[in-house]
């Protein structure tokens, strides 16, 4: 069975630092481009990050950039993000999600698994 | 920076046909997809690539492009229908993925 399980939300303070991680299985997960994907409560889908399938790509959501870290590790099927100087505006649902394709070129491809997501909340 | 536009809801009676439209200048140069997200659960992708259903998406599902709009209807409306519909694509320059704001589907 594909899929992808999240991991390493929780309440953190603004300011502070935070890393999810995500694991893959049942799918060669080094043959697809990963992304990061969150939704605030009652709030719709926002893309963060997405990664080809060996790092060699990466790109970030204008609202995360330079604070966020998108990686991965192959040998061990994850996925990772590194949040830090974290604001109350990134609380939210963190899903993990499988592309369709290496990730390596400037077409979009689909998002065909998702995880069920991890639930971040920055607040003091 | 890019943005796709949805209507907030739409609403229809059982067996009627919906349509859901969103709009973006890239919508030519980018593919679009449609996930289907109902409460409490992950998004699903119900079609890919303008208009390719994924296997298991029943048939009343239909994606259509136009231009900078692109349509998602469905035939033949089925209470289990009601969820919230985003549209998805990147901007030209595939570096930036982006969803739409997220219709409603309502079924009367």
């Amino acid at each position: 069975e594909v899929q992808l399980v999240e991991a390493g939300g929780g309440l953190v303070q603004p300011g502070r630092s935070l890393r999810v991680s995500c694991v893959a299985s049942g799918f060669t997960f080094d043959d697809y481009g990963m992304h990061w994907v969150r939704q605030a409560p009652g709030k719709g889908l926002e893309w963060v990050s997405g990664m080809s399938w060996n790092g060699g790509k990466v790109d970030y959501a204008d609202s995360v950039k330079g604070r966020f870290t998108m990686s991965r590790d192959n040998a061990k099927n994850s996925l990772y993000l590194q949040m830090n100087s974290l604001t109350v505006e990134d609380t939210a649902l963190y899903y993990c999600a499988k592309g369709t394709d290496p990730g390596e070129t400037t077409i979009l491809y689909a998002f065909d698994v998702w995880g069920q997501g991890t639930m971040v909340t920055v607040s003091s | 920076s890019y943005e796709l536009t949805q209507p907030p809801s739409v609403s229809v009676s059982p067996g009627q046909t919906a349509r859901i439209t969103c709009s973006g200048d890239a919508l030519p140069k980018q593919y679009a997809f449609w996930y289907q997200q109902k409460p409490g659960q992950a998004p699903v992708l119900m079609i890919y690539e303008d208009s390719v259903r994924p296997s298991g998406i029943p048939e009343r599902f239909s994606g259509s492009p136009s231009g900078t709009t692109v349509t998602l209807t469905i035939s033949g409306v089925q209470s289990e229908d009601e969820a919230d519909y985003y549209c998805q694509s990147a901007d030209s320059s595939g570096s930036h993925v982006v969803f739409g704001g997220g219709t409603r589907l309502t079924v009367l």
